[in-house]
C-alpha cells in the first residue's frame, strides 16, 4: 500500500462545481503539502501545513482552500472549479525532524474541469 | 524568492549516450538540493539529494549529481542511459532558513526521451 494516498485519482467535473481532493498518509509525518503540476511549468505549491493548527498559503493559493482534519489527512478544495484549474495535483509529506526537507509524494489526482 | 532553472526542457538521446541535465538555483545561503524523476503515469520519486558533505552525490539507477556552490548548480549526470530512463526530471531546492521545511521549489522539468 502507498504511504501517501490520494483520492480520487481521476475526476472530470464542470465549471462551477465544488471539488474536494483528499490525501491521507501513514508515514507519521507532520508536514503536508499540495502541489499542482502543469505541463512545462513544473510543480507549484498551493498550500502547506506544518501541523493540524498551522496552514500556510503557497505561491498559487487563489481559488483553493485546504483543511487539515488530522495529522494524517490534508484535503484540498476547489469551491467553484474553473477550466484553468485542470491539472495534475500532488499531495506530499515531509518529516519535521529531518532538516533536509525531502518530500514524499502521493500518486496524483488528475482533475479535468470542463 | 527562491527560483530554480532547468536549462533543457526536452532532451532526446540514443541508448548508451551520456546524459547531463543542468540545474541552477538562485538562493545564496544554505540549501538542500534534490533531483526527482517522474516516469510516465507515475508520481515523483527521489533520484538523489544533497544536503552536506561530498558535493558529488550518487543516486539510484546509476545517476549522480555534482553540487558546485560557486556556480549555484546541481547538474544531473548518467554515463550511459537506457530506454527505461525515459521520464520527466525535476530539480528542486529547499532553501533551509532554520525554521524548518516550507516546501521545495521546483524547476519546470526536463522531458527526457531515450530512443532505442
Amino acid at each position: 500500500d502507498a504511504d501517501v494516498t490520494q483520492t480520487p485519482r481521476n475526476r472530470i467535473t464542470k465549471t462551477g462545481k465544488r471539488i474536494m481532493l483528499e490525501c491521507s498518509q501513514t508515514k507519521g509525518h507532520d508536514r503536508m503539502y499540495w502541489y499542482r503540476q502543469d505541463p512545462g511549468l513544473g510543480l507549484q505549491l498551493i498550500y502547506y501545513s506544518f501541523d493540524v493548527k498551522d496552514i500556510n498559503k503557497g505561491e498559487i493559493s487563489d481559488g483553493y482552500s485546504v483543511s487539515r482534519q488530522a495529522q494524517a489527512k490534508f484535503s484540498l478544495s476547489l469551491e467553484s472549479a474553473i477550466p484553468n484549474q485542470t491539472a495534475l495535483y500532488f499531495c506530499a509529506t515531509s518529516d519535521r525532524t529531518k532538516s533536509t526537507g525531502e518530500l514524499f509524494f502521493g500518486e496524483g489526482s488528475r482533475l479535468t474541469v470542463l | 524568492a527562491q527560483s530554480v532553472s532547468q536549462h533543457n526542457h526536452h532532451v532526446i538521446l540514443s541508448e548508451a549516450a551520456s546524459l547531463e541535465l543542468g540545474c541552477n538555483y538562485s538562493y545564496g545561503g544554505t540549501v538542500n538540493l534534490f533531483w526527482y524523476v517522474q516516469y510516465p503515469g507515475q508520481h515523483l520519486q527521489l533520484l538523489l539529494k544533497y544536503f552536506s558533505g561530498d558535493p558529488l552525490v550518487k543516486g539510484i539507477k546509476g545517476f549522480e549529481a555534482e553540487f558546485i556552490k560557486s556556480k549555484f548548480s546541481f547538474n544531473l549526470r548518467k554515463p550511459s542511459v537506457q530506454w527505461s530512463d525515459t521520464a520527466e526530471y525535476f530539480c528542486a531546492v529547499n532553501s533551509y532558513s532554520g525554521g524548518g521545511a516550507d516546501g521545495l521549489t521546483f524547476g519546470k522539468g526536463t522531458h527526457l526521451i531515450i530512443q532505442p
